[in-house]
């Protein structure tokens, strides 16, 4: 397996632009998750889903940010419009809970973001 | 409030040392801990937690988590240039699946 694949890697954009990011779990996974990570605030958890659901998006930080998951094998996170404060590296990883309770997450490259 | 406190914040050490890093947690409902090593790329797992007083090891890392007293540690012995990172811990609440993670460690190991 590939693991989990982000794209763009690196975004580039100016204040106002609406951005959208892409994350394509490894497959058979059933939980993903999208951080932001700050030099200021570390790694924070945006939102998770579950089976396509999202279960709690309480991290998201405002209505300019949406998530969604369509299908078991994609998740895009949005942000409309873009402002410089959320420059960051965004991460997409993905888990499975195993009978065993283990359910360690595989993280993807992240996509660095900047906001002009 | 629920939270995650790693220390130290930083770390510099010769090759050889051992370092011991430190989370220390409060979080409502805990279901385990889990340790990451982020080099300048995504974060990598190390060590999955749930019980006390059970040594998770892998070569020259090796964890321990105390549920009593709320914390854990990391241990890295005989360090290595390859072992400068940040050092990641994060605590799963609640239902399963949720994470707060901590600011992290930063390890720099000189030669």
């Amino acid at each position: 397996d590939a693991g989990v694949i982000q794209s763009p890697r690196h975004e580039v954009t100016e204040m106002g632009q609406e951005v959208t990011l892409r994350c394509k779990p490894i497959s058979g996974h059933d939980y993903l998750f999208w951080y932001r990570q700050t030099m200021m605030r570390g790694l924070e958890l945006l939102i998770y889903f579950n089976n396509n659901v999202p279960i709690d998006d309480s991290g998201m930080p405002e209505d300019r940010f949406s998530a969604k998951m369509p299908n078991a094998s994609f998740s895009t996170l949005k942000i409309q419009p873009s402002e410089p404060r959320d420059s960051a590296v965004y991460f997409c990883a993905s888990s499975f809970l195993g009978l065993a309770g283990e359910n360690e997450q595989f993280f993807g490259p992240g996509t660095r973001l900047t906001v002009l | 409030e629920d939270k995650v406190v790693q220390s130290p914040l930083s770390l510099v050490v010769h090759e050889g040392d051992t370092v011991t890093l430190n989370c220390s947690y409060e979080v409502t409902n805990f279901r385990s801990l889990l340790w990451y090593k982020q080099e300048k790329k995504a974060p990598t797992f190390l060590f999955m937690l749930t019980s006390s007083g059970i040594e998770k090891k892998s070569g020259r890392l090796s964890s321990i988590l105390d549920k009593k007293e709320l914390f854990s540690i990391l241990n890295i012995t005989a360090t290595q240039t390859g072992d400068s990172a940040v050092y990641l811990c994060a605590v799963e609440y609640l239902a399963g699946n949720q994470f707060y993670f901590g600011t992290g460690t930063s390890l720099t190991v000189i030669p």
